[in-house]
């Protein structure tokens, strides 16, 4: 079946900018998750759902990063005033339980 | 919170060897232990994972094995091939948690 789909797969903004990452989950996983992966580095936490909302967000790095999950599936990860140093691969995964996690591709943010 | 540490960072071995990747953790409360690969370009692939109640675990040629009281916990892999090259990851997730921690990872090159 279809995996966890995240879009766009790269994405180059300017400093200063607003962005939008997308993530479609595995049908009927309840749980979804968002990480930032820097060069060399393993998954960071940034936010948990357990439906629609969000169960744990202690991972968002400051108030400029925040995410939806509106209908208890797609869910978007909104970044404003982007910063150079938010370039990194954003992560997401789905889970039906909250623990076996299955990551997507990432989306490859670049800020200059 | 838990803290993961994963070793070695870089793993070199020639085709057919046997690998080996060790981690340790901090939190004794800690009780789901997954691997996961990836691949350059990809997201974390689940391979194996292993729970506290469980000494050893094996899936063809990959056996991960936990040791509570030393907490540490170890991926084997056997007769290695050129397409387990890439980056492994190790987690842990507290019981009553679902947010893990992962290592820094380890790249295994495996030459042909």
């Amino acid at each position: 079946g279809a995996g966890v789909s995240q879009t766009p797969s790269n994405k180059v903004t300017e400093k200063g900018k607003y962005v939008e990452l997308r993530c479609d989950p595995i049908s009927g996983h309840t749980a979804l998750y968002w990480y930032r992966q820097s060069l060399g580095q393993g998954p960071e936490f940034l936010i948990y759902f357990q439906g629609t909302g969000a169960a744990d967000d202690s991972g968002l790095p400051n108030d400029r990063f925040f995410a939806v999950r509106p209908e208890g599936s797609v869910s978007t990860l909104k970044i404003q005033r982007t910063e150079r140093g938010d370039s990194a691969v954003y992560l997401c995964a789905s889970s039906p339980t909250g623990e076996t996690q299955y990551f997507g591709p990432g989306t490859r943010l670049l800020v200059l | 919170g838990e803290n993961v540490e994963q070793h070695p960072s870089t793993l070199s071995v020639q085709e057919g060897d046997s690998a080996v990747i060790k981690c340790t953790y901090s939190d004794s409360a800690s009780n789901y232990f997954p691997w996961y690969k990836q691949e350059l370009g990809k997201g974390p692939q689940l391979i194996i994972d292993i729970r506290s109640n469980v000494g050893e675990k094996k899936d063809q040629r990959i056996a991960v094995t936990l040791n509570k009281t030393a907490k540490h916990f170890s991926l084997h892999i056997t007769e290695t091939q050129p397409e387990d090259s890439a980056v492994y990851f190790c987690a842990a997730l507290p019981g009553g948690s679902y947010i893990p921690t992962f290592g820094r990872g380890t790249s295994l090159i495996v030459h042909p």
